[in-house]
């Protein structure tokens, strides 16, 4: 089966920096997504890593450690439209989603 | 121009019809899925088609049946619709079906049976 988890929900002022972080335990892995999904909206791709290490991507950066089943996504230089869910998805030649971490930035 | 489309956007409907939805993709991409995302915002598959072939077929329930005309489009059909099914459905679509591409999701369609 599935496990992949992440925190709920999280807050952030403007200008901060906020790392939302994501555990799976998956019968197979062949990579980690994040996708970033404002409300009513369809869920955008963000980042992909496949081997362990820091993928930087402007102001968003993607970690991975295989051997740790964890990933963070952390976000910096908050904006306010970065207000969105953020989901986790583990490649297991099919993508399975965590629940979604909904993060605030307030002013 | 727009790389995922779903019609219609919003579909309220009684316990027991049957609908569709219909989804397209202008990317050339040779897969094509299907999503649920309920209340709690959980994202799902349902299915994945590759090149018009089933290739990912979840546990879901028969009365959902997808059906793909071409690689570029795929539609869901539900039949006798229960109140349970009242959810977001995304399609979605990468350039193949191995799990290891970006996939590229339509605007969803909110289905409310009531």
């Amino acid at each position: 089966g599935q496990n992949i988890d992440q925190p709920t929900e999280m807050t952030a002022t403007e200008g901060a920096i906020v790392q939302i972080n994501c555990t799976y335990q998956t019968s197979g892995f062949n990579g980690l997504f994040w996708y970033q999904q404002h409300a009513g909206e369809a869920p955008t791709f963000l980042s992909y890593n496949v081997l362990d290490g820091l993928e930087e991507k402007g102001r968003f950066s993607s970690f991975l450690s295989r051997s740790k089943g964890y990933s963070y996504l952390l976000l910096k230089e908050l904006q306010m439209k970065d207000s969105a869910s953020y989901l986790c998805a583990v490649n297991d030649y099919k993508l399975s989603f965590g629940a979604g971490t909904t993060v605030t930035v307030r002013a | 121009d727009t790389a995922v489309s779903q019609t219609p956007k919003y579909l309220v409907t009684q316990m027991g019809n049957d609908k569709s939805i219909k989804c397209e993709q202008n990317l050339g991409h040779d897969t094509m899925y299907w999503y649920k995302q309920d209340s709690k915002k959980f994202l799902k598959i349902m299915f994945s088609y590759n090149n018009k072939e089933l290739i990912i077929n979840e546990t879901v329930p028969n009365r959902f049946s997808p059906k793909s005309p071409d690689k570029a489009h795929l539609n869901l059909h539900i039949n006798s619709l229960e109140l349970g099914d009242s959810a977001v459905y995304f399609c979605a679509s990468s350039p193949r079906g191995t799990g290891s591409y970006e996939q590229y999701f339509g605007p969803g369609t909110r289905l409310t049976v009531t």
